[in-house]
């Protein structure tokens, strides 16, 4: 079967930095996405890894190893505004997204 | 302004009942999708359409039909709602022309069934 596994829950400080890890199985890849959603909203992208590596956007940046089936979402300079969940989606063999349950991300001042 | 809107933005529905929940798009995206977001549970793909006149089954399609009759518009029915129905249900677009093809999504139908 398919599965997206990233924690259910972080805590961090205001100013810091957090690393939200999501690891995959797949039938196929053909990219990953990850996506934040505030509570009671819609979900908005964040980025996407279809090659290797690190992308960086802003204070943003987002880890792929396909190999290891493993992403992270690294976050910097935290504010309270980052308070939100974060999804992680794999598009797979179908070109069909498969979405993690999401990691609730709770900033303390 | 640009995006995807969904009506209603809520409902209470009595079991048994036909709903349809409504998606329009103006960004003339190619695809659309339906999904359902449970608590604990990922984004559930209900049903897609990856161009107009054309529509496919997701991981969950039972209970739920959708047409696409042009681009704009993907509307969702309920033919006899049910309990387990209760949900958030979120309508999402892209463009496959895109390097990413990222979904855009709508701001959300909240259904509770009675």
């Amino acid at each position: 079967g398919q599965n997206i596994d990233q924690p259910t829950e972080m805590t961090a400080t205001e100013g810091a930095i957090v690393q939200i890890n999501c690891t995959y199985q797949t039938s196929g890849f053909n990219g990953l996405f990850w996506y934040q959603q505030h509570a009671g909203e819609a979900p908005t992208f964040l980025s996407y890894n279809v090659l290797d590596g690190l992308e960086e956007k802003g204070r943003f940046s987002s880890f792929l190893s396909r190999s290891k089936g493993y992403s992270y979402l690294l976050l910097k300079e935290l504010q309270m505004k980052d308070s939100a969940s974060y999804l992680c989606a794999v598009r797979d063999s179908n070109y069909q997204l498969i979405w993690g349950a999401g990691t609730k991300l709770i900033i303390k001042p | 302004i640009a995006g995807i809107t969904q009506a209603p933005t809520s409902q209470i529905l009595a079991a048994g009942r036909r709903m349809t929940l409504r998606c329009t798009q103006d960004m003339r995206h190619n695809a659309m999708y339906w999904y359902r977001q449970d608590l604990g549970l990922g984004l559930r793909l209900i049903h897609y359409s990856n161009t107009a006149g054309t529509t496919g089954k997701g991981e969950v399609p039972d209970g739920y039909s959708v047409s696409r009759a042009n681009t704009d518009d993907f509307p969702l029915t309920l033919a006899s709602a049910v309990p387990s129905q209760t949900s958030v249900y979120f309508c999402a677009s892209s463009d496959s022309s895109g390097t990413s093809n990222e979904q855009f999504f709508g701001p959300g139908t909240r259904l509770t069934v009675l």
